[in-house]
């Protein structure tokens, strides 16, 4: 089946700094990408979706300064937290969908990162 | 807006055991209902699926009914096994103007005791 990875699983990082994860679409090419941002005990929560070659489309609330999300190639996005504080510490996921404006049953997640800045 | 609320875990069975999940939406269209799985480590599955009213998702003997009048989407299984130990979460789709969103409900975490 399709199979979606994210690097690194797991980070830690002074506030201050910057960090990026990726998120690869290994068997498959990814048309569209999103991520998402989970808080302990709470729901995914969509940040944005991004679209191969084209500027990412921001959730309403979420800093597209600070969240920088590039999808340069049909397998790979990046999600750079700029100036990382302890409150962007979370749970952040990617999901990968083969097709533009597929319904959402074509999304395949990625296992996740966590992020703690200390 | 819309919304999805399921029920708080964590859920502890005992093997062969009878699961209800429940779970309940508000959406100003007419969404399609999705469960996903998490196991330990993993990323979200899809686990089953319905697109309209009383369509019925089903998959490794779970199985869950699109209920407009009641906007339910209970997922149930007749007898858990230890390796259904996962957590779930109910989600919709709708396609709006910027393009179809999906909305997760906060999880509920099974644990099947052997």
């Amino acid at each position: 089946g399709a199979v979606v990875s994210q690097h690194p699983s797991w980070v830690i990082c002074k506030s201050g700094t910057s960090v990026k994860i990726e998120c690869r679409s290994l068997d498959f090419q990814a048309t569209t990408m999103f991520w998402y941002r989970q808080f302990p005990k709470q729901s995914l929560m969509l940040m944005a979706t991004s679209n191969e070659g084209s500027k990412a489309t921001y959730e309403q609330g979420v800093e597209k300064d600070k969240f920088l999300i590039n999808h340069a190639s049909l397998t790979l996005s990046t999600l750079t937290v700029t100036s990382a504080h302890p409150e962007d510490s979370s749970f952040y996921i990617c999901s990968a969908s083969p097709a533009s404006g597929s319904i959402a049953d074509e999304q395949f997640f990625g296992p996740g990162t966590r992020l703690t800045v200390l | 807006g819309n919304s999805v609320t399921q029920m708080e875990g964590p859920v502890t069975l005992s093997e062969e055991a009878f699961l209800t999940i429940n779970c309940t939406y508000t959406a100003t269209g007419y969404p399609s209902l999705f469960w996903y799985v998490q196991y330990p480590g993993e990323g979200l599955q899809l686990l089953l699926k319905a697109t309209k009213a009383d369509d019925k998702g089903s998959n490794k003997g779970f199985e869950a009914t699109y209920r407009k009048e009641t906007t339910s989407f209970h997922l149930e299984k007749g007898s858990v096994q230890v390796s259904d130990s996962a957590v779930y979460f109910c989600a919709l789709s709708d396609r709006g103007t910027g393009g179809f969103k999906t909305i997760f409900g906060a999880g509920t975490r099974l644990f099947v005791k052997a």
